[in-house]
């Protein structure tokens, strides 16, 4: 079990381009979440897969975002035509298949600056 | 979810007991408490959960007020690998959780 992992860790890029991050979650685990962290708040929720299904999406999850889990191991968050407030760290994170479990784990995240 | 309100920041000696209280007044009775932690520069770690009764586990105690609108975490024996951002979270789904600004919990030497 090596944990969640994301790539990249940091992305800079500029005002206007798309950016891409991937999430590979805890092998067997079927849940996978995005959550957003600006500095000094707490993560912030923007949506969920169960599989390859995205079961819900926060309103932040603008429409310049969209995120996907093609086969329902890895997920991609992109970002099209990034704004300065989309700078954020952005982690992802995946649960067990059982219903009863609650335990999130969460990977170490990738910080989007946007110059 | 309930709104949970937590002190912004607590000290605590290193071998102490650290409380961490949370208030939850306006919780639904479907809704558990979540506690997860966040160490700087890494993503959060579930620490525990419960609903209506007190939970244990190897990592720190969740005692709930019997009308579920309070808690207190405790650490039972901190060292300074505790020191982290801790946050109490209300929830009824268990995956759109919102964390808030936390307890930012220093434990000194």
């Amino acid at each position: 079990d090596t944990g969640v992992s994301q790539d990249p860790r940091h992305k800079i890029t500029k005002r206007g381009q798309n950016v891409t991050f991937r999430c590979d979650p805890i092998s067997e685990h079927n849940r996978l979440y995005w959550y957003r962290q600006t500095l000094g708040q707490g993560p912030e929720f923007l949506t969920y897969f169960q599989n390859e299904a995205q079961l819900e999406k926060s309103r932040l999850l603008s429409d310049r975002f969209s995120a996907e889990r093609p086969k329902g191991s890895f997920s991609t968050l992109e970002i099209q035509r990034t704004e300065q407030g989309d700078s954020a760290m952005y982690l992802c994170a995946s649960s067990a298949r059982d219903v009863t479990v609650y335990e999130q784990y969460f990977g170490p995240g990738t910080r989007l600056t946007v110059t | 979810d309930a709104k949970t309100t937590q002190p912004p920041s607590m000290d605590c000696a290193e071998g102490r007991a650290a409380n961490l209280p949370c208030n939850h007044s306006t919780i639904s009775g479907n809704e558990y408490v979540y506690w997860y932690r966040q160490i700087h520069s890494q993503g959060p770690q579930y620490i525990i959960h419960g609903l209506k009764n007190n939970e244990t586990n190897e990592m720190a105690s969740l005692i709930i007020t019997e009308d579920r609108k309070s808690s207190t975490l405790i650490l039972p024996h901190a060292t300074l690998r505790d020191t982290a951002v801790y946050y109490c979270i209300a929830s009824n789904s268990g995956y759109a959780l919102n964390f808030g600004k936390g307890t930012s919990l220093l434990v000194t030497p």
